[in-house]
Parts: structure tokens; sequence; C-alpha cells
């Protein structure tokens, strides 16, 4: 049951360069979503979130598209640096807040900027 | 900065022991969370945690499993009977309550059930 999809295991960029990862949903009850980045040993840091009412907000070099009718979102990373190297999950909820505020969560995609 | 602590880092259990995995949360916090992740799959949630109840819990959140938050500050998770196939990451994850915050995780505990 994949509700959340990120079809890419793995992406490759050059330092300066833009990173796209992207990310699939098929719950049309989703209404909030977030990308959270973790390196190894560490938990999944939030990075960028996204209300189902936007299409886009930006947060310095992150920025998340939203296209609900696509149901896609994608998280462009602008220019890519070395130590964004990590692994980055794309996150939904159906609600933002409350008791019932939980995370279903993709397979992640491992980006690795080289130098 | 605050954040979510979890101890231990690492933890090795043979099959059919108990096992509790504890975490402070931030100390401002609400909701308590547990997910788990099975190496090499995602990350999936098992439980929320508000009032001193357990608000949701997933279908793998069964009766060998429990959450408790003893005195105001640990919020734990035990599993009564491990199994082979307990054995992934458990973080625990917290959040203030506001509609404008986000949850915050822990670094993990690794159970490995042998």
């Amino acid at each position: 049951d994949q509700q959340v999809k990120q079809n890419s295991p793995s992406l490759s960029v050059q330092e300066g360069r833009i990173s796209i990862l992207n990310c699939d949903y098929t719950n049309s009850m989703f209404d909030y979503f977030l990308w959270y980045k973790k390196y190894p040993a560490e938990g999944p840091t939030f990075l960028i979130s996204i209300s189902s009412i936007k299409d886009k907000n930006e947060d310095g070099r992150f920025t998340v598209f939203l296209n609900k009718s696509a149901k896609h979102l994608s998280l462009h990373i602008v220019p890519s640096q070395p130590g964004d190297s990590a692994v980055y999950f794309c996150a939904a909820s159906a609600v933002r807040g409350g008791s019932n505020y939980k995370l279903t969560f993709g397979k992640g995609t491992l980006l690795t900027v080289n130098p | 900065e605050p954040e979510v602590t979890q101890t231990p880092s690492h933890q090795v259990t043979q099959m059919g022991q108990e096992v509790i995995l504890r975490c402070v949360p931030i100390s401002n916090h609400l909701y308590f969370y547990w997910y788990r992740q099975i190496l090499g799959q995602k990350v999936e949630f098992l439980v929320s945690f508000y009032n001193n109840e357990i608000s949701e819990k997933s279908e793998i959140f069964d009766d060998q499993f429990s959450v408790e938050r003893p005195d105001g500050s640990n919020f734990t998770l035990k599993i009564r009977s491990t199994k082979l196939e307990d054995s992934a990451m458990y973080f625990c994850a917290s959040y203030a309550g506001l509609a404008t915050d986000t949850q915050y995780f822990g670094p993990g505990t690794r159970l490995t059930v042998l």
C-alpha cells in the first residue's frame, strides 16, 4: 500500500546545479505535504512543507511545488551543495495538526551532490 | 536548539524477550509518536499519543506493543515478546500542537532481534 511514492531511489547531481526530487501520492485526502532530510545515524529532519491550498513554497535554496490535479510534488534545491547529500523523504498527512496528525512517508531518494 | 533524544541507540535482544525503547520528547510538546523503518523500506507510523492516551495506532501496533509516558518526561515503547520481524529502526517524534509546526524526530534506536 504505497500511498506516497518516490520512484527514484537515487539521484546524483553536480555541485551548483539544480536537484529535483519527485514524489507522487494516491490518497486524495492528503492535505499537507512535507520533505524531510535524513543523514546516516540520525533521525529525519524537517526541511520544508506545503499546504494543499498552495502550489509553491520557498525557503532559501529549497522550493516545493505541488500539483494537486496530478497528485505530484517536487522539491527543488538550487544551487545544490555537497552538504545536501542525504536521503530525502516525502511525507503527507490528511490533517495538519491535532490528534489525528500522522505522517505517511515515501521510501526516500538518496541524493548525492558531487563536488 | 531543543531536540528529541532516544536511548539506547542500538538494542540487541533474543526472540521472545521484552524490550523497552525510551524517548525524551521536546519539553513543551504535547503529541508523541513512534515510527519504525525496516531496513530498505519506508518509515511507517506505529502510534500517536496525546493527553496520556493513544490517539491512533496502525495495524502494525498489535497487542505486543504498548506505549507509556510514565513520568511526564519520558515516552516509552514496549514490545512484550519480540519477533524477528520487529528488527527495525524505531523513531520517536514529538509535536508541539501548533498548526504551523511539524513533527521533530529523534535519532532512532536500532533494534536487532536474534
